[in-house]
C-alpha cells in the first residue's frame, strides 16, 4: 500500500506566477484535502475534493484551484502569486469523505520572492 | 476569536510525566482529529473522535460534546513524544485547526 506523496518538495516562484502542486492519495482513497500552513502556524483548509468533485472550500480566494483526476490524485493551482503564499503545502487523503482519518503527505514548501 | 483554541502554547515535561492538552472549540462539529507534526512537516493523525474516548498505546483522547472540549493525554511521556501537537475540527464543509502546542520531553 503506497502513503500519499506530493510533488515537488520545495518550490522558488517569484510574485505574480503560477505554481502547480501534485498529490498522489494512498491507494483506495478517494476524498483529497489541501492545507496551506505558514511558518510557526497551524494549516489552514484551502478545500476538499470527493470523487472528482468540490466538496468544501476554506477562505482562500479564487486563485486558488484544484482538481481531482479519475485515478483520485489532485493538484493545487495558485495563480498571481503572493509573498504570502509562501509557506508548506500539505494534502491528505481520506476514504468516504471526512469522517475518515486523514493520510498526509509530507508537503510542498513553496517560498515566492 | 480562532474557531479552535489550544493551551498550553508550549509544554516542556520530564521523562516519565503524564501530559494534557486541551483544546476548545465554538463551532458545531462533526468530528474532531488529534494530530501529530515532528519538524520538518509530517503531520500523522492520532485520533478521530466523535465522541467519548479513544486510547492507543499510551495516548488517550477524551472529547465533551457538550462543553466543547477534547484533551489529548500522554501517559509515560518519553523524548519521541517531542513534536507540536494539533486539534481540528470539521464544522459542515470546513475544517478548522488550533495553532498547536509544541511538547518537549527532557530525558
Amino acid at each position: 500500500e503506497t502513503g500519499v506523496t506530493q510533488s515537488p518538495t520545495h518550490l522558488i516562484k517569484t510574485r505574480g506566477q503560477q505554481v502547480t502542486l501534485r498529490c498522489s492519495s494512498q491507494s483506495g482513497h478517494n476524498t483529497v484535502s489541501w492545507y496551506q500552513q505558514a511558518l510557526g502556524q497551524g494549516p489552514q483548509f484551502i478545500f476538499q475534493y470527493y470523487r472528482e468533485e468540490e466538496n468544501g472550500r476554506g477562505n482562500f480566494p479564487p486563485r486558488f484551484s484544484g482538481l481531482q483526476f479519475p485515478n483520485y490524485s489532485s493538484e493545487l493551482n495558485v495563480n498571481a502569486l503572493e509573498l504570502d503564499d509562501s509557506a508548506l503545502y500539505l494534502c491528505a487523503s481520506s476514504w468516504g469523505g471526512t469522517m475518515e482519518t486523514q493520510y498526509f503527505g509530507p508537503g510542498t514548501r513553496l517560498l515566492v520572492l | 476569536k480562532n474557531e479552535v483554541e489550544q493551551s498550553p502554547q508550549n509544554l516542556t515535561a520530564q521523562e516519565g510525566e503524564f501530559i494534557t492538552i486541551n483544546c476548545s472549540y465554538s463551532v458545531g462539529i462533526s468530528a474532531l482529529h488529534w494530530l501529530q507534526q515532528h519538524p520538518g512537516g509530517g503531520i500523522v493523525s492520532l485520533f478521530m473522535l466523535s465522541s467519548g474516548k479513544k486510547k492507543h498505546g499510551r495516548l488517550i483522547a477524551t472529547i465533551n460534546i457538550q462543553e466543547k472540549h477534547s484533551s489529548l493525554h500522554i501517559t509515560a511521556s518519553h523524548p519521541r513524544d517531542s513534536a507540536v501537537y494539533i486539534c481540528a475540527v470539521r464544522s459542515g464543509n470546513q475544517f478548522y485547526f488550533g495553532t498547536g502546542t509544541s511538547l518537549t520531553v527532557i530525558p
